[in-house]
């Protein structure tokens, strides 16, 4: 199997900057992808990377570091919406087995007023 | 705008009936991934299938099967549901080829009492 990390919980204050760690070791490695999953709903996807370095969009930023096993997603000015679960996926393309994704247990942040 | 619907968003069943869970995609995505999803374990992949009439076990596929004979539309089945088969259920494809990410249902919330 697969293996994927990334904190349990984690608070912070509106108008604060938090960084949501992930962890991974994998074979056949493809990229990482970052899910945003509000309770009771669908995870959205908020951001993909498969090469070394940082991908920002708007308030989001995403980092991968590939020969550290390493990610971490970046929300700065927070807002009481992005009170939701982070979770971290990891593609695995391996054989005849494209697009496959394996999921860490996910990072639930509260953002406080 | 890609879209992909469950049959239903809140099912109760009974120990022991047989479910069937739908899914629709109209992107014309080979790839199409069943999930379940719990409490402190996150998003599990149960099965999967690349094109028609092709299924992959994944990490959890006991007490489910599936059916793929269409390419918009992959089916669950619970063939005898048990109380431990309570869960949120998610359905989620994607291209075969490319970057593109998993697009997710809004899920079924089964409960099996």
């Amino acid at each position: 199997g697969q293996n994927i990390d990334q904190p349990t919980e984690m608070t912070a204050t509106e108008g604060a900057i938090v960084q949501i760690n992930c962890t991974y070791q994998t074979s056949g490695f493809n990229g990482l992808f970052w899910y945003q999953q509000h309770a009771g709903e669908a995870p959205t996807f908020l951001s993909y990377n498969v090469l070394d370095g940082l991908e920002e969009k708007g308030r989001f930023s995403s980092f991968l570091s590939r020969s550290k096993g390493y990610s971490y997603l970046l929300l700065k000015e927070l807002q009481m919406k992005d009170s939701a679960s982070y979770l971290c996926a990891v593609r695995v393309d391996r054989g005849s087995t494209l697009g496959r994704l394996y999921f860490g247990r996910g990072t639930q942040l509260t953002v406080w007023p | 705008d890609v879209k992909v619907t469950q049959s239903s968003r809140y099912l109760v069943k009974r120990t022991g009936e047989k479910v069937f869970l739908e899914c629709v995609q109209d992107m014309d995505h080979e790839n199409m991934f069943w999930y379940r999803q719990d409490p402190g374990l996150g998003l599990r992949l149960i099965y999967f299938s690349y094109d028609v009439k092709m299924k992959e076990k994944g990490d959890i596929p006991e007490g489910y099967s599936v059916s793929r004979e269409k390419k918009e539309r992959f089916s669950l089945i619970l063939e005898s549901a048990s109380t431990n088969q309570t869960s949120m259920y998610l359905c989620a494809s994607r291209p075969r080829q490319g970057r593109d990410e998993q697009y997710f249902g809004p899920g079924t919330r089964l409960t099996v009492t």
